[in-house]
């Protein structure tokens, strides 16, 4: 079945620091790829995403590239700021059936000091 | 913007009682979702709804069951609470194949 991988955290950094999140996924066909981001106390929300091969989806600063060769759409950010701090969430959306079950991966906490 | 509201931000139950779940959108989605978030274990799919009165069980369907009588209700129900099921419940709702909305959360304990 589909599954997504992403790194373990937490991610520590500066503020300023370039920051990177893996994600890599497994599934047939050809699904649609998210980030997610959960700050403290809510729920998530769709922080990008993309739906066919070398797309790339950007928001916030944020930008993540679906390279199919790889089957990974890995995180970025140039500068990350205190406010970035969040759990950061990668999933894909397949069709199986017609229901489309969303996939989500563990999460990778990112914590950002001043 | 689409909203979706969760009854309860907290709640507190003892062993055996029975559990209500509410989870109310506002934009006339079809699918809608409820997941379980535990640390270290991501988001776990309890069940799903793509239409009114459909549901399909999710990856840990055991001890839990839904309702959906109307389009923008989806009920979780814990028949039993146990003490393993203290978690953060997450309420989820997306049209089609489209980005999902999330509710704040329900962090349940069961005592």
């Amino acid at each position: 079945g589909d599954s997504v991988t992403q790194m373990e955290g937490p991610v520590t950094l500066s503020e300023e620091a370039f920051l990177t999140i893996n994600c890599t996924y497994t599934a047939t066909g050809y699904p649609s790829l998210f980030w997610y981001v959960q700050y403290p106390g809510e729920g998530l929300q769709l922080l990008l995403k993309a739906t066919k091969a070398d797309d790339k989806g950007s928001n916030k600063g944020f930008e993540a590239t679906y390279r199919k060769e790889t089957t990974s759409f890995h995180l970025e950010k140039g500068s990350v700021q205190v406010s970035d701090s969040a759990v950061y969430f990668c999933a894909l959306s397949h069709s199986s059936g017609g229901s489309y079950i969303p996939t989500f991966g563990r999460g990778t906490s990112l914590i950002v000091h001043p | 913007d689409v909203k979706v509201t969760q009854s309860s931000r907290y709640l507190v139950k003892r062993t055996g009682e029975k559990v209500f779940l509410e989870c109310v959108q506002d934009m006339d989605h079809e699918n809608m979702f409820w997941y379980r978030q535990d640390p270290g274990l991501g988001l776990r799919l309890i069940y799903f709804s793509y239409d009114v009165k459909m549901k399909e069980k999710g990856d840990i369907p055991e001890g839990y069951s839904v309702s959906r009588e109307k389009k923008e209700r989806f009920s979780l129900i814990l028949e039993s609470a146990s003490t393993n099921q203290t978690s953060m419940y997450l309420c989820a709702s997306r049209q089609e194949n489209e980005k999902l909305f999330f509710g704040s959360g329900t962090q349940l304990s069961v005592l």
